[in-house]
């Protein structure tokens, strides 16, 4: 079984629906992240979390928000979609340790009509 | 602004040729990695270099880090189709809240 999985992998939605990706680890690890990457460019953070009580914005916070439910689980919601949040969405998990490697999930396909 | 810039952004070579992608930053750091990703998918670790180390090596891969020129590189010996990907590099800035920073990434194409 994957170690960081995604829920759904595709989501089609319209303009103004609130949606939530999800995301699990099975990798024991404290630190959790939410990239946004957009076609043909690099990753963008969106909000990431040290532990469960601890959350911080990245740097496209704006529109989003998160939810740390355990230390194995990370959402990122979308209030009301717009049609520039149309991106490939990417968890990531990492340990507290000096180095900061990170795993990734397979991803999540987010089209907003 | 991103920590780390890969040059080139994009590189095309035929295969059993060697590949080589650079990565450029601003400020100290503890480490510096490189994540490799296929089409669409999620990124994979590849190989990480300390602030205190000069050269890497994981199979066909070399790492070198020159920290006064505050760049790294990553060489991929005797490319082969399926090394067809984006690569990126991340950095760990060395004081503060430590998280990742990636680059842009260098789309690489290798041809049969």
């Amino acid at each position: 079984d994957a170690d960081v999985t995604q829920t759904p992998r595709n989501r089609i939605t319209k303009t103004g629906k609130r949606i939530m990706l999800e995301c699990s680890q099975t990798k024991g690890h404290d630190r959790m992240y939410w990239y946004r990457q957009d076609p043909g460019l690099g990753l963008q953070l969106i909000y990431y979390s040290f532990d469960v009580k601890d959350i911080n914005k990245g740097e496209i916070s704006d529109g989003y928000s998160v939810s740390r439910q355990a230390q194995a689980k990370f959402s990122l919601s979308l209030e009301s979609a717009i049609p520039n949040q149309t991106a490939l969405y990417f968890c990531a998990t990492s340990e507290r340790d000096s180095t900061d490697t990170q795993y990734f999930g397979p991803g999540t396909r987010l089209t907003v009509l | 602004s991103q920590q780390g810039e890969e040059d080139p952004q994009a590189l095309s070579i035929q295969e059993g040729e060697n590949a080589t992608m650079n990565c450029s930053y601003k400020t100290s750091i503890n480490n510096l990695q490189w994540y490799r990703q296929n089409s669409g998918r999620g990124l994979v670790h590849l190989i990480l270099i300390r602030s205190n180390e000069r050269e890497k090596h994981s199979g066909r891969l070399r790492v070198t880090l020159d920290t006064s020129k505050k760049s790294s590189s990553l060489l991929i010996t005797a490319s082969r189709a399926a090394d067809t990907a984006s690569y990126f590099c991340a950095t760990l800035f060395s004081g503060g809240y430590n998280k990742l920073i990636f680059g842009a990434g260098t789309r690489l194409a290798v041809h049969p």
